[in-house]
């Protein structure tokens, strides 16, 4: 069965520079959630969208923004990197905002 | 602060017994979700159960929701050496559509 899709897999990049980081839902669901966690840390919720319109917004700092496209596939763009941002960026969808949500391997930035 | 607290925050069993995992919460949920993470690697669901539920079975996994104590138990039953991972509960809180997430318990089971 497909899965979430996250690319790039592994990614480093050097303070002050941007990256981007994509993430493709099962199928047929329409919200997709991001989340950051830290090395020995809990996920920490960014944010989500649902059909496209942002749905909710956490702890995502304003270097930070995120899309969801016509495809349903979502961009996390982060900007003016700090190595604070070294972290396993999760992306996750669900066919509605109450259903169970499904999580992709995730991206692991590194920041130098 | 932490929808969910689980405990213990690590625990350390022999292969084929069983390992129970508790959570907490504060505020009233849609439903309440287990996940399981081996080492760096992505989050996998396990079971959901719904406010209105008490009890879900799936395989060897049995959890349990106490709505009046906001706490959810996930027992293991028959551990093995591939259940050693992280598992985190979360919860769906109410009209934010976002699931907040419990600190995790480490099990390590030992063969």
């Amino acid at each position: 069965a497909a899965g979430v899709i996250q690319s790039p897999r592994h990614l480093i990049k050097e303070k002050r520079e941007t990256a981007t980081l994509k993430c493709y839902p099962i199928p047929r669901h329409d919200t997709v959630y991001w989340y950051q966690q830290g090395p020995g840390q809990d996920p920490q919720f960014l944010i989500s969208f649902y059909e496209k319109m942002q749905s909710d917004k956490g702890s995502i700092p304003d270097r930070f923004s995120a899309q969801q496209f016509s495809d349903y596939h979502s961009e996390l763009n982060m900007s003016s990197l700090e190595l604070g941002d070294s972290a396993l960026y999760f992306c996750a969808s669900s066919r509605n905002r109450v259903s169970e949500a499904f999580f992709g391997q995730g991206t692991r930035l590194t920041v130098v | 602060s932490q929808q969910g607290e689980e405990d213990p925050q690590a625990l350390s069993i022999q292969e084929g017994e069983n390992a129970t995992m508790n959570c907490s919460y504060k505020t009233s949920i849609n439903n309440l979700q287990w996940y399981r993470q081996n080492s760096g690697r992505g989050l996998v669901h396990l079971i959901l159960i719904r406010s209105n539920e008490r009890e879900k079975h799936s395989g060897r996994l049995r959890v349990t929701l106490d709505t009046s104590k906001k706490s959810s138990s996930l027992l293991i039953t028959a551990s093995r050496a591939a259940d050693t991972a992280s598992y985190f509960c979360a919860t769906d809180a109410g009209s934010n559509y976002q699931l907040i997430w419990g600190a995790g318990t480490k099990l390590i089971i030992k063969p």
